[in-house]
């Protein structure tokens, strides 16, 4: 059973364009989301997280919208560069168990310049 | 601050064999997670120490078993290796189980003939 579904498998974005990346969830009791970016050989790096209590958070190029009721949140990659190239990750978890991450199966970004 | 070291990166084995994998987390970290990723199946948690014992397991079959030391290093065992284990075992640290972000190492890439 996926418990987050992301979309799309891959996106090509021109240089300079926004980047959208949608999770949807099924658990209610996630309470923890988080967005990952991994480049080839590498391990996953924490993009930005947010909360159910809170609908948007920015940092720098990168907002996530979170929306409660739809149980969905999505990446936005503003001005989108190609140093963002890479695989991102959407996750979830529960209360107190921020150890155990539900990931979605990723998207793989390419900005083209 | 040293991140998460894995060793050793690359590993190749037959089926049959065991394979024992080692994660050194970010110094003062005690929450150690391990996570296989695949290209069909995606990032999926194995299991999340914390103070020396296993606080939570993953869906996979007993073969996969884990430890922590005192000094919150930690190893993940494979016993009877099967080709569908060729994966990236990924391990990643955070302060505490209530701690929000989880810093992934680079992951050791294991690879069953």
């Amino acid at each position: 059973q996926q418990q987050v579904k992301q979309s799309p498998q891959s996106l090509i974005v021109q240089k300079g364009g926004i980047s959208i990346i949608n999770c949807a969830y099924e658990n209610t009791a996630f309470d923890y989301f988080p967005w990952y970016q991994q480049f080839p050989g590498k391990g996953p790096a924490l993009l930005i997280a947010i909360r159910p209590d809170v609908s948007e958070k920015k940092e720098g190029r990168f907002t996530i919208s979170f929306n409660k009721s739809a149980k969905q949140f999505s990446l936005h990659i503003m001005d989108s560069q190609p140093g963002d190239s890479a695989t991102y990750f959407c996750a979830a978890s529960e209360r107190g168990s921020q150890g155990n991450l539900i990931f979605g199966k990723g998207t793989k970004l390419s900005v083209k310049p | 601050k040293a991140g998460v070291t894995q060793t050793p990166r690359y590993l190749i084995k037959t089926r049959g064999q065991q394979v024992t994998l080692s994660c050194s987390p970010i110094s003062g970290h005690r929450s150690v997670s391990w996570y296989q990723q695949t290209p069909g199946q995606g990032l999926q948690f194995l299991f999340e120490y914390f103070s020396e014992t296993q606080r939570n397991k993953g869906n996979f079959p007993g073969r996969f078993s884990g430890r922590q030391f005192s000094n919150s290093r930690s190893e993940m065992n494979v016993s009877t290796l099967e080709l569908g284990d060729s994966a990236l075992y990924l391990c990643a640290s955070s302060f505490s189980r209530s701690t929000d972000t989880q810093y992934f190492g680079p992951g050791t890439r294991l690879t069953v003939l």
